[in-house]
């Protein structure tokens, strides 16, 4: 089955531990993106990847890091997460930046620090 | 920069009943629009897309309308069942293809 798969689904943590979630995906997509939905905010954009090795922030990447070795896996860091990057957090996916194509999302992981 | 928003943050309707949902978007030079469905706990799933050279575009029990002339969108679920129950939300695509998503509207269909 076509998908994006994320874990944790649910974490909570304390401020200033070290986290990282985890993104794979199996439609050998090029594009990955990382969102965070907060009520009356929609999906804000963290970071996002074009393809191996390229990353670039999205629109509130403070506070994150991302990586991608492999095309098929994009982690999410929180070096030391504080109590405002509590939220649910989506991995997405799409075949490229140049195709009309939309996401497919991950299944969400909902994150409270403490 | 874009501006996507939803008229309504909630919509109730009866079972059997057709829904409209609907969507503004700031961007007149947008190039593609998806509508999403989030049900509780899980991720948003895509229901329909239209370019914007289409004023119409028909699925299985919804239909996309997309009027360029004041920037707005909708989408009409026909029949509504129990399982649309769903925060619906609109994305807009500009020409450097970067998403903008609306916030979203609670939809509650009632037995």
């Amino acid at each position: 089955e076509a998908q994006v798969t994320q874990n944790p689904r649910y974490l909570i943590t304390v401020t200033g531990k070290k986290l990282t979630v985890t993104c794979s995906q199996n439609m050998n997509h090029e594009y990955m993106s990382w969102y965070r939905q907060d009520p009356g905010l929609g999906l804000r954009q963290i970071y996002y990847s074009m393809n191996v090795e390229v990353t670039d922030k999205g629109d509130v990447p403070e506070g994150y890091k991302v990586s991608r070795k492999e095309k098929r896996n994009f982690p999410l860091i929180l070096e030391s997460p504080s109590p405002n990057q509590t939220s649910l957090y989506f991995c997405a996916s799409r075949p490229g930046i140049s195709l009309p194509y939309g996401y497919t999302f991950g299944s969400g992981t909902r994150l409270t620090v403490v | 920069g874009e501006s996507v928003g939803l008229h309504l943050p909630t919509l109730s309707v009866q079972e059997g009943d057709n829904s409209i949902i609907n969507c503004a978007y700031s961007n007149s030079a947008s190039d593609y629009f998806i509508w999403y469905k989030q049900e509780s706990g899980k991720g948003p799933q895509f229901i329909i897309d239209i370019r914007s050279n289409m004023d119409k575009r028909q699925g299985q029990r919804v239909t996309v309308l997309l009027n360029k002339t004041v920037k707005h969108l909708s989408l009409q679920i026909a029949a509504t069942q129990p399982g649309d129950s769903a925060v619906y939300f609109c994305a807009e695509i500009n020409t450097g293809n970067q998403f903008y998503f609306g916030t979203g509207t609670s939809l509650t269909v009632i037995p």
